[in-house]
């Protein structure tokens, strides 16, 4: 597609439950980001997937977070007994490659998918 | 400690006047430093990227700076416009770190009427 796609791009859910948010990143990048931004701060890092791989989860807050990338394109993000910290928008990101010159791995975000948990 | 400050917190000012927004960084290794315009309930936007060797860059009525010896950057917006009300975010690459960005927490634009 012509940009990056995350749906839902509302989730309200029950503290406890489990929820995907799914991203479509930009056709030919193999580079994937996932962020997390809460109100008035900037993205914070959760994981980088380069082709199908992850390859710097070091962002992901506990083990209730999860995200795949199965063939290299579509990502999920998965959080198990969500906690109501947990709200937040969920932002992803892709860019043509994750390393090399700069101009190479120019991020564009999507939309983002904001979670709220009661 | 973020390793990426930016000032103002948050700005208003009438449509058609300049403003000026500044980010000083302590990222070491420096490899380059961009500038993201969001809108809100949208995605961050790129508006400009520069490398060491760049001491500014232009985008249309928004330019960047970049002082790489005192590690700061400003980004100056030139008769502001009701659609530049965004939040601004200042991003750093560390030249070891591969792809990994520091972001700043942003600079809050409002144009008033």
């Amino acid at each position: 597609g012509a940009g990056v796609s995350q749906t839902p791009s509302n989730k309200v859910t029950e503290k406890g439950k489990y929820v995907e948010l799914r991203c479509d990143p930009i056709s030919g990048h193999t580079a994937l980001y996932w962020y997390r931004q809460s109100l008035g701060q900037g993205p914070e890092f959760l994981i980088y997937f380069q082709g199908t791989g992850a390859a710097d989860d070091s962002g992901l807050p506990n083990d209730r977070f999860f995200a795949v990338r199965p063939e290299g394109s579509v990502s999920t993000l998965k959080i198990q007994r969500t906690e109501r910290g947990d709200s937040a928008v969920y932002l992803c990101a892709s860019s043509l490659m994750g390393t090399g010159s700069p101009g190479a791995n120019v991020l564009t975000f999507g939309a983002g998918s904001r979670l709220t948990v009661l | 400690k973020n390793q990426v400050e930016q000032s103002p917190q948050s700005l208003i000012i009438l449509e058609g006047k300049n403003c000026t927004l500044q980010c000083n960084y302590t990222v070491s290794p420096f490899s380059n430093l961009r500038w993201y315009k969001q809108d809100t309930g949208r995605g961050p936007v790129s508006l400009t990227i520069m490398t060491f060797s760049e001491n500014t860059k232009s985008n249309g009525r928004y330019t960047a700076t970049l002082d790489a010896d005192t590690k700061q950057s400003s980004l100056h917006i030139t008769a502001s416009q009701l659609s530049d009300s965004a939040s601004y975010i200042c991003v750093v690459q560390n030249s070891n770190s591969g792809y990994a960005l520091n972001f700043g927490k942003g600079t809050s634009l409002l144009v008033t009427p």
